[in-house]
């Protein structure tokens, strides 16, 4: 079975200072991994994802993330926070496990920018 | 790019009635819709799985009588609260994948939710 940990509920930054949203994952499989952003009472946005290509994926509004098998994470990162960035972030896997890619969600981290 | 469009974003309801939501595709052919809950400051949680002229499955501990779940064309999928209670009171998301349908491998699209507040 495929599950996901999102190690911090809640992660504080000054805007400006980098940004580290924390996902570590569990497979049996090779996963899908992603990354989603929502904003208060809106649906989400894809930021960015792996799906076995280059381990290390851009994504948008100037957000990476590393895939590391070794590690089993998938750590979301970006150099320079902005307040708009203050949002919810959902951390996803998906695998063929149970013979179908439903996706697992994480249990989302807070993401606050303070000027 | 794809867009699935979800109405309406918010309802206000009295306890005892009905509600219905409606998540379109709107430029991309979706049999595959998923449903999903999301109470407040928590992650989503998948209520059931709809597909295109068949019966939606829906997760363990769902009711199915509560929540209708209709897929009645390519391009829209409805869910239903029946006899709405104030518990029934949270957010609920519909996501399409971005194949339109089946497996969630690369990506999914996701409707911009339902806030649903019960009184």
């Amino acid at each position: 079975a495929q599950s996901v940990t999102q190690l911090d509920s809640h992660v504080s930054v000054s805007e400006g200072t980098p940004v580290l949203l924390r996902c570590n994952y569990s497979s049996s499989y090779s996963p899908s991994l992603f990354w989603y952003v929502q904003h208060p009472n809106k649906g989400l946005q894809l930021l960015l994802k792996y799906t076995s290509a280059a381990t290390l994926v851009k994504g948008i509004n100037g957000f990476e993330a590393e895939f590391k098998k070794s590690e089993t994470s998938f750590h979301l990162t970006k150099p320079s926070a902005h307040m708009s960035d203050a949002a919810e972030y959902f951390c996803v896997v998906s695998d063929p496990s149970g013979g179908s890619y439903i996706p697992t969600f994480g249990r989302g981290t807070s993401l606050i920018v303070h000027p | 790019g794809a867009v699935v469009s979800q109405h309406p974003s918010r309802v206000i309801c009295k306890s005892g009635t009905s509600v219905k939501i409606e998540c379109r595709s709107l430029d991309f052919q979706a049999t595959t819709m998923f449903w999903y809950r999301q109470f407040p400051k928590q992650s989503l949680m998948l209520m059931a799985t709809s597909n295109e002229g068949s019966k939606a499955t829906y997760e363990q501990g769902v009711e199915k009588d509560k929540f209708l779940i209709n897929h009645a064309s390519l391009t829209l999928s409805t869910l239903t609260v029946t006899s709405a209670h104030p518990e029934d009171s949270s957010f609920y998301i519909c996501s399409a994948p971005s194949s339109g349908q089946g497996a969630w491998i690369t990506e999914a699209f996701f409707g911009q939710g339902t806030r649903l507040t019960v009184v």
